[in-house]
């Protein structure tokens, strides 16, 4: 089963920018990957913020997009909020499977 | 707006069973799928399988192979999920969601404990 990597931790002052990166043990990763990105705050479940690669819900805040850069899936939060606050984890599929990142812990600070 | 409703916290003993049930109101399943993800304390989250409902047919997380069974039943807009051999490891919360990870369940928490 293939391993989708994350950086366990960042830090982002209110306003500043930032980009997680979402990595596969197989190799690039492509649009083919349909990756996602979620938010999830404690207590609460994860809430679907991009899908296939860079597409948007409507909850979406528009401080929040998402890419593929350096063979890897991107989220990069452009002018972050106290509220932005929380575990983000990105979701790649395979042929037979999704499979999830471990997650990035991002602090606004 | 369409709402998942999972079933009540569950404890259970080592080697059992257990079914989580997941129904969804204001929609249906419709053409999507119906995933489980789960998460157990402090940890991330694990993809374990999803059903296409209108198909019936499911495919699940190596992981589970044989010990995971993800069913639908379009009437009533619910979906299961049946864990067996369960073992300590297995307590987390247990989610569904539809409609491409669109909508989420509250969850469900499974502890395993002698």
């Amino acid at each position: 089963q293939a391993v989708v990597t994350q950086e366990p931790s960042l830090t982002v002052s209110p306003g500043g920018t930032v980009t997680l990166t979402c990595g596969s043990s197989t190799g690039t990763v492509t649009s083919g990957h349909y990756p996602y990105w979620f938010q999830q705050k404690p207590g609460q479940a994860p809430r679907t913020l991009i899908y296939d690669t860079s597409n948007k819900h409507s909850w979406t805040p528009v401080r929040f997009s998402g890419s593929l850069l350096g063979g890897k899936a991107a989220l990069t939060l452009s002018g972050a909020q106290p509220e932005d606050e929380a575990d983000y984890y990105c979701m790649l599929s395979y042929d037979d499977a999704e499979v999830f990142g471990g997650g990035t812990k991002l602090t606004v600070l | 707006q369409v709402q998942l409703v999972q079933s009540g916290a569950e404890v259970k003993k080592p080697g059992s069973s257990v079914r989580v049930s997941c129904k969804a109101s204001g929609g249906t399943f419709r053409s999507y799928a119906v995933t489980w993800v789960r998460q157990a304390p402090g940890q991330g989250l694990e993809w374990m399988g999803g059903i296409i409902p209108s198909l019936g047919t499911a495919n699940y997380a190596q992981n589970f192979q044989g010990r995971v069974t993800i069913t639908a039943d379009e009437s009533t807009s619910t979906a299961y999920m049946d864990l067996s051999s369960l073992k300590s490891e297995d307590t987390a919360l247990y989610y569904c969601a539809i409609e491409a990870f669109a909508y989420w369940g509250q969850g469900t928490l499974v502890t395993v404990s002698s």
